[in-house]
């Protein structure tokens, strides 16, 4: 099995910064992983797939790198709407998720 | 639009079984690859199975930790998957969704359509 690790399980931030997340998988999923977003209360929506890619409708402020066994998300300016719980996911074999990192507000 | 509603959860007491429930709606249901992931109460997601669609065989998949004890099942005439439960644990509580591999390229899968999710609590 593939383990995830993801850093910082929490982290705080204000409104127009720009924040980063990492996820480090136990062995190569080349760039197989996904990046979700979840609210309180609500479903997980996704964010980033095949490491880079913006599923239509998703904010340019949102990017995806890495490859391999790191990755990190990326989001410049943040917006109030997106104070929220963000989960990495590799795709490459059976579906594991990172623990998820809340970004809060400061 | 992709609608999926789950269905079924409640209060079961440890060892009980319980059956949850997701209908699909606005996909080709019967050769759409269907998946459960559940996330404990204050906990992250966990991928619990996966069955494939009618076309690649309706093969079933599970997590170690609910292998043997779940199964997934679909009927396609009326675009319902179903989760048996059974041998429940108080570590099986949380919030069952239902979702749909989605396919990039052929190769990349996500889960981009979601059901609001069902609580299935275990409790003496």
């Amino acid at each position: 099995d593939v383990q995830m690790t993801q850093s910082p399980s929490s982290l705080s931030a204000s409104v127009g910064d720009s924040v980063t997340i990492t996820c480090r998988t136990s062995r190569s999923v080349r760039d197989y992983l996904n990046w979700y977003q979840q609210k309180p209360g609500k479903a997980p929506k996704l964010l980033i797939y095949a490491a880079s890619t913006l599923p239509s409708g998703v904010p340019s402020r949102f990017r995806g790198s890495g490859s391999g066994t790191d990755f990190t998300l990326t989001i410049t300016s943040l917006q109030p709407e997106d104070f929220a719980t963000y989960f990495c996911q590799q795709c490459f074999t059976t579906p594991a998720f990172g623990q998820g990192t809340t970004v809060e507000i400061k | 639009e992709v609608q999926l509603v789950e269905s079924g959860g409640g209060l079961v007491k440890p060892g009980g079984s319980l059956r949850l429930a997701c209908v699909a709606s606005g996909i080709s249901f019967e050769n759409a690859w269907m998946t459960w992931v559940r996330q404990a109460p204050g906990k992250g997601l966990e991928w619990v199975g996966r069955i494939k669609g009618n076309s690649d065989g309706a093969t079933t998949d599970y997590a170690a930790p609910v292998k043997g004890r779940f199964a997934i099942s679909r009927d396609d005439s009326k675009n319902t998957l179903y989760l048996q439960m059974s041998g429940l644990t108080v570590e099986d509580t949380g919030v069952y969704f239902c979702s749909k591999y989605d396919w990039s390229d052929g190769e990349y899968y996500f889960f981009h359509s979601w059901g609001h999710g069902t609580l299935v609590t275990v409790s003496s």
